[in-house]
């Protein structure tokens, strides 16, 4: 069974980093391209941006520039997401998706299996 | 970025009716827009990719249409289970993915 497993609910104060990782299970874990999501209380969905399993290589929105990193782990089949100088409006859920299309062309961002989200509430 | 503009934003409708959320985009996307269903508590579901194509195990009352900046999803016969909040999403690859704000469905 196809599936994506996020780790557990953080709670974080200004200018801390957090980190939340994504094991795949089900496929080929170099096959596919990662996605982040997140969604602010309210709001619609906020692309992140997208890894590369394969290349270990990513393409982040510039909104995040400079304080947002994706790495994997293929002996654990893992993604993480690092997130750094958090602040308030950081608060949300952080949802793992990955695309339809696999790593040897460009990404479909057609995000077909969702991760089950994960609560990063940032407060002083 | 490419904004995208869903409406309505909320809905309530009996079962069986014929709904219908529309997804207007600030300038071309062609072909790529894809529908996702989030619930709370659950991993969100893609329901329709590259503006009309079914993704596999999603039930057929769910429809796609539209072409450039006007799209279109459809539910034929709303059921119990389709309750939750709608996103229309842009691939559009040469610019960063962007996501409506969200069509809330209620059950009448």
């Amino acid at each position: 069974q196809e599936q994506l497993v996020q780790s557990g609910a953080e709670v974080k104060k200004p200018g801390a980093s957090v980190k939340v990782s994504c094991q795949a299970s089900g496929y080929t874990f170099t096959k596919f391209y990662v996605h982040w999501v997140r969604q602010a209380p309210g709001q619609g969905p906020e692309w992140m941006g997208v890894f590369n399993p394969n290349e270990n290589t990513t393409n982040l929105s510039q909104r995040f520039q400079g304080r947002l990193t994706m790495s994997g782990d293929m002996a654990t089949t893992t993604v993480t997401m690092e997130l750094s100088g958090l602040r308030s409006d950081d608060t949300g859920l952080y949802y793992c998706a990955r695309d339809k299309r696999i790593t040897a062309t460009a990404p479909a961002n057609e995000l077909d299996l969702w991760g089950q989200g994960t609560l990063v509430t940032v407060s002083s | 970025d490419i904004q995208l503009t869903q409406s309505p934003s909320s809905l309530s409708a009996s079962i069986g009716d014929r709904v219908t959320i529309t997804c207007r985009a600030n300038q071309t996307v062609v072909i790529y827009i894809n529908w996702y269903l989030f619930k709370p508590g659950q991993a969100p579901k893609l329901l329709i990719y590259t503006s009309k194509y079914l993704q596999s195990g999603v039930p057929s009352r769910f429809s796609g249409s539209g072409y450039g900046t006007d799209f279109t999803l459809t539910i034929s016969s709303l059921q119990p289970e389709d309750f939750g909040t709608y996103f229309c999403q842009h691939g559009f690859s040469v610019h960063p993915l962007t996501f409506g704000r969200g069509t809330k469905v209620e059950i009448k």
